[in-house]
């Protein structure tokens, strides 16, 4: 699967809302849109999933228009616990992941 | 979510020595896992992927005599890291996908930190 692309690096302060653009121009039929969330010395943890419009679960909300080429990841009021590299993967079943070099977010007082 | 564990959490062993690390899905069946590698501020590279009951399939430039993975059931895959040397020091992560729902979503483990002497 090829990689998506994403920004290297993002700064936000507490209690803002963040938004992270992924661009995935070449995205197959089968293809879910899938973000993930690392800590240092942490194995990724799944943020959430979608395949078209809106998703919305307990941590964030994920916007992905019709044509599918792109997506937005919504964390809404952000923590310093937040700060971590965010990763928009393209997923589809059972087939190993591509990660690309992720977004770095640096959450601030 | 699902959850993957793996152990050991982190290991340093001398050259030359062998190391396994263990992958276990806890609450779900796994036929396929992978493996993945991460070195310092970089992101992940899979090495390989683990099929029970078949062999592993490996990336490009992955030695698979040196890295053995072995698909032992449903819910465990080991890797094995032969004679390790120093450049073998790395963060080794492996995931697995629970197919019991819609979309096949893939859970991480916690990685395993290999320091080789």
């Amino acid at each position: 699967l090829a990689k998506t692309t994403q920004p290297i690096s993002m700064d936000s302060y507490e209690g803002q809302e963040v938004n992270i653009t992924c661009s995935h121009n070449n995205i197959a039929t089968n293809d879910y849109i899938t973000w993930y969330q690392q800590f240092p010395s942490q194995g990724p943890r799944f943020i959430i999933q979608g395949y078209k419009t809106k998703v919305t679960n307990e941590v964030a909300s994920l916007f992905i228009p019709a044509d599918r080429k792109s997506s937005t990841l919504s964390l809404p009021r952000v923590s310093l616990s937040d700060t971590a590299v965010y990763y928009c993967l393209r997923s589809t079943g059972r087939r190993a992941l591509t990660f690309g070099s992720g977004t770095r977010l640096q959450v601030q007082p | 979510g699902a959850v993957v564990s793996q152990h050991p959490s982190w290991v340093i062993c001398k050259s030359g020595t062998s190391v396994k690390i263990e992958c276990r899905s806890l609450d779900f069946q796994a036929t396929t896992m992978f493996w993945y590698r991460q070195f310092p501020k970089q992101s992940l590279m899979l090495m390989a992927t683990s099929n029970e009951g078949s062999k592993a399939t490996y990336e490009q430039g992955v030695e698979k005599d040196k890295f053995l993975i072995n698909h032992a059931s449903l819910t465990l895959s080991t890797l094995t890291v032969t004679s390790a040397h120093p450049e073998d020091s790395s963060f080794y992560i492996c995931s697995a996908p629970d197919t019991s729902g819609e979309t096949d979503t893939q859970y991480f483990g916690p990685g395993t930190r290999l320091t080789v002497l």
